[in-house]
């Protein structure tokens, strides 16, 4: 069973500060990989799409990894800003099921002065 | 930059009551979804559409049945709203597996 598992579950962190969230996931066979932002009552919004053969990418201050062979993905925040406070939800699509995709449960940023 | 509608923001219905959320896109994709969000769920798929009038069963099809006539428009219906059905409601499209965009959301109250 095709599955994404996020870490940790939530997570304070203080602005300004840096922080690295975490992506596992078992989906077979692997297309692609992406980060989304979604605040409080609003749609999630793209940050990151990583393919196979993509390792890093960078959206402003958002850093996503992945590595293709321990199935694991981070996404690292830089210089934190209050309004980074959200949830990051972290999605993997397998070929051939295009358009149908494994959401991980989320993680809940806190951004606090 | 792909626009994603959900005509409703906050939407109270009744139990019993029989309810649509419309959701459009403005980009000609193909591909178009209904998530339920709930928490310490996620994302759950309840139906997705490949194409005009068609349609498949995600993970949590029951109590919902879903009408794409026209290629913008991706509309889920509740047959007979119940309480567990309170719940943020998702619609996104996409193009390709290369990521969705999604809609703001209509968070759903069944009273």
């Amino acid at each position: 069973k095709n599955q994404v598992e996020q870490s940790p579950q939530s997570l304070i962190i203080l602005e300004g500060k840096n922080c690295t969230l975490q992506c596992n996931y078992t989906v077979s066979p692997f297309s692609n990989l992406r980060w989304y932002k979604q605040d409080t009552g609003r749609g999630p919004v793209s940050l990151t799409i990583m393919t196979f053969s993509e390792n890093t990418k960078s959206n402003g201050r958002y850093t996503a990894t992945l590595d293709a062979d321990t199935k694991q993905s981070s996404l690292h925040i830089t210089a934190s800003q209050l309004s980074d406070s959200a949830s990051y939800i972290c999605v993997v699509s397998a070929t051939p099921n295009a358009g149908k995709s494994t959401f991980g449960d989320g993680t809940t940023l806190t951004v606090k002065p | 930059d792909v626009k994603v509608t959900q005509s409703s923001r906050y939407l109270v219905k009744r139990t019993g009551e029989k309810v649509f959320l419309e959701c459009v896109q403005d980009m000609d994709h193909e591909n178009m979804f209904w998530y339920r969000q709930d928490p310490g769920l996620g994302l759950r798929l309840i139906y997705f559409s490949y194409d005009v009038k068609m349609k498949e069963k995600g993970d949590i099809p029951e109590g919902y049945s879903v009408s794409r006539e026209k290629k913008e428009r991706f509309s889920l219906i509740l047959e007979s709203a119940s309480t567990n059905q309170t719940s943020m409601y998702l619609c996104a499209s996409s193009l390709t597996e290369y990521g969705y965009t999604f809609g703001s959301g209509t968070r759903l109250t069944v009273v």
